[in-house]
């Protein structure tokens, strides 16, 4: 099955500045690669996605690129603010309705 | 904002106790899933069903059962509660049919069991 790995852990950052969050995927069949935002006392909910024929999606503050050769991808937030700070998990999927498979987290802590 | 509701949203129990943790969705969606999170935050699928009458055990070994008598609801039982059951338990659904944005997963505020 796919194993998505997921890193760094922890992170923290100023506020203003920006935080990167890495993930590598296994399966090369996978084909669609969500990101979910986990507040406090909340469950996931997803802040963006992308699919295999894109490299590259944008939604203002927050953007994810996608090396399919390399398998792995990556949730980019520029300009920081408080309200980022979050648990942040990334996932790995092959197809419509298929498993979801999650990477183990990182905690976002945006310093003000 | 998902409409998937989860209830109740904190339970305190004692050991040996059957509990029903309750997950309904008003997005018709024929998939959902219940996910187990540690205090690590790492998310462990226990069981999904692609639809009525569909059961099926997730990755993670549960001592759970579930059932889908009906599309909207998808209730996770414990028969006998133990300290080891301590966890948050999140309910997800998801539309496996018509277009690609159809994958999306929808998450419920969870449920925080804690077994004494």
């Amino acid at each position: 099955g796919e194993n998505v790995e997921q890193h760094p852990s922890t992170l923290s950052v100023q506020e203003g500045d920006s935080a990167v969050i890495k993930c590598t995927y296994s399966d090369s069949a996978s084909n669609y690669f969500p990101w979910y935002k986990q507040e406090l006392g909340k469950g996931p909910q997803l802040i963006i996605d992308i699919r295999s024929n894109v490299g590259e999606k944008k939604d203002q503050r927050i953007a994810v690129t996608l090396n399919k050769t390399a398998k792995h991808f990556s949730l980019h937030i520029t300009e920081t603010q408080p309200e980022d700070s979050a648990v942040y998990f990334c996932a790995a999927s092959w197809n419509t309705g298929n498993q979801f498979y999650f990477g183990t987290g990182t905690s976002l802590t945006v310093i003000p | 904002e998902a409409d998937i509701y989860q209830t109740p949203r904190y339970l305190v129990i004692g050991t040996g106790k059957k509990i029903t943790l309750e997950c309904s969705q008003t997005m018709g969606h024929d998939k959902m899933y219940w996910y187990q999170q540690d205090p690590g935050m790492e998310l462990h699928l226990i069981h999904y069903s692609y639809g009525v009458n569909s059961t099926e055990k997730g990755d993670l070994s549960s001592e759970s059962t579930v059932s889908r008598i009906r599309t909207e609801h998808f209730p996770l039982t414990l028969e006998s509660a133990r300290p080891s059951h301590t966890s948050q338990y999140l309910c997800a659904s998801s539309d496996p049919h018509g277009t690609e944005t159809n994958e999306k997963l929808f998450f419920g505020s969870g449920t925080q069991l804690s077994v004494l």
